[in-house]
């Protein structure tokens, strides 16, 4: 049964604490992608990679990190440089290397907040 | 620099009725488009989309029409049923990088 996993659903970060969180996809699918929404806004593209050991930045990467070592996963670190990481982050995957008429499959999201 | 519009924040219908929700674009580049919808703590799922070529697309209860000179793309669902309740999204892929844009979503509640 093919998809996305994200893990924690949950997670709580500290002041000045770097924070990461997993994304796994057995879809196969060349492109991955990491999302954040806000309340009341629609999703914002942190990073996008279309194949291994490649990624670009999005509209807000400032304060996050990516790698993409292996097709299946695509960990993004929310550093202590993001001023304000309190929201749901999603990470989402399609095949064909992100071409913009390929519907993204979404994982179930990752809620972080700041204790 | 929001390009793709959902002015809606929610829209409440009766179950058994026709549910639109709609969607304005800016860039007259855009040349496809998708429609998503979320459940809370979910992420999103495609519903429907349609192409820059085409004025209207089908799926079962979903109709999606775009009127390109207008800018304005509006999803129907006929007949509304209580599962139809969650937040729908429309999004058009960026012509630089392919990259979605995405509308601020629309919380769709059916009544019964």
């Amino acid at each position: 049964d093919g998809g996305i996993t994200q893990s924690p659903k949950y997670l709580f970060r500290k002041e000045g604490q770097n924070v990461t969180l997993s994304c796994e996809q057995n879809l196969n699918h060349d492109a991955m992608y990491w999302y954040r929404q806000d309340p009341g806004q629609g999703l914002r593209l942190i990073y996008y990679s279309q194949i291994v050991n490649d990624f670009q930045k999005g509209d807000i990467a400032e304060g996050y990190s990516v790698s993409r070592e292996k097709k299946e996963s695509f960990p993004l670190t929310v550093t202590s440089a993001q001023k304000n990481p309190t929201a749901f982050y999603l990470c989402a995957s399609s095949p064909n290397r992100g071409q913009g008429n390929q519907p993204q499959h979404f994982g179930d999201g990752t809620r972080l907040s700041i204790l | 620099d929001q390009q793709v519009k959902q002015n809606s924040p929610s829209l409440s219908v009766q179950e058994g009725r026709i549910s639109i929700l709609n969607c304005d674009y800016t860039n007259s580049m855009f040349d496809y488009f998708l429609w998503y919808k979320k459940y809370p703590a979910e992420g999103p799922t495609f519903l429907i989309s349609i192409s820059s070529i085409k004025d209207k697309n089908e799926d079962g209860r979903f109709t999606v029409f775009l009127n390109k000179s207008a800018k304005h793309l509006s999803l129907h669902i006929v007949p509304s049923q209580p599962g139809d309740s969650a937040v729908y999204f429309c999004a058009a892929p960026r012509e630089s990088n392919y990259q979605l844009i995405w509308g601020a979503g629309t919380k769709l509640i059916i009544k019964p």
